[in-house]
């Protein structure tokens, strides 16, 4: 089984703090993806990476960069939180244009 | 780029009745996705789908590549399968990035 992994579940932080969302995933999928979900909006996509080291933005990628050093990981790194950062992240791997398997999100409060 | 439309956007039924969510979408693709999201939950794929129909239990998948249609059934629903269904495809042709559906909040009271 695929397994995405997430490094917390929960996350409080402050304004202005750099923050550091990481995903993990086993199954050496090429392509991983990290989304933002709020009330309302649905999935947003936020970077999409297709290799290591290369990234695409995505709808929202505003305050927001990534990093991809090795192919398992992906992080996701809020330079300066701000209050509407305020989220549920999910983490996405796939391969190809098969399944997509989700980690189990990071839900993030900025003070 | 691909939109998706589902609906209906929320749905309340009692236990045992069977379920009906739509999904349409405006450019051909190869596949679709129906994924399932219980409250306070991660995000589970259910289908995957590129032709025809696809049964996993009581979950019965159906598309119409020709209507760029498709539709979820739940059969004898449980209160268990409350939760919010997404439909996704790609955003265009062969693309790695999906767009999703807004979801269908489904709610079955027992």
């Amino acid at each position: 089984d695929v397994k995405v992994t997430q490094s917390s579940r929960y996350l409080v932080k402050r304004t202005g703090e750099k923050v550091f969302l990481e995903c993990v995933q086993d199954m050496d999928h090429e392509n991983m993806f990290w989304y933002r979900q709020d009330p309302g909006l649905g999935l947003r996509l936020i970077y999409f990476s297709y290799d290591v080291k290369m990234k695409e933005k995505g709808d929202i990628p505003e305050g927001y960069s990534v990093s991809r050093e090795k192919k398992e990981r992906f992080s996701l790194i809020l330079e300066s939180a701000s209050t509407n950062q305020t989220s549920m992240y999910l983490c996405a791997s796939r391969e190809g244009e098969e399944t997509q398997y989700f980690g189990p999100g990071t839900r993030l409060l900025v003070l | 780029k691909n939109e998706v439309e589902q609906s209906p956007q929320n749905l309340t039924a009692q236990e045992g009745e069977f379920i009906t969510i739509n999904c349409s979408y405006s450019v051909g693709i190869s596949a679709l996705h129906w994924l399932q999201q219980h409250p306070g939950g991660g995000i589970v794929s259910l289908f995957m789908l590129s032709s025809g129909k696809k049964k996993h239990g009581r979950l019965i998948a159906t598309i119409n590549i020709q209507e760029k249609h498709s539709s979820l059934h739940i059969t004898a629903s449980h209160p268990r399968d409350s939760a919010v269904y997404i439909c996704a495809v790609p955003e265009i042709q062969g693309a790695q990035k999906l767009v999703f559906g807004q979801g269908t909040r489904l709610t079955i009271n027992p």
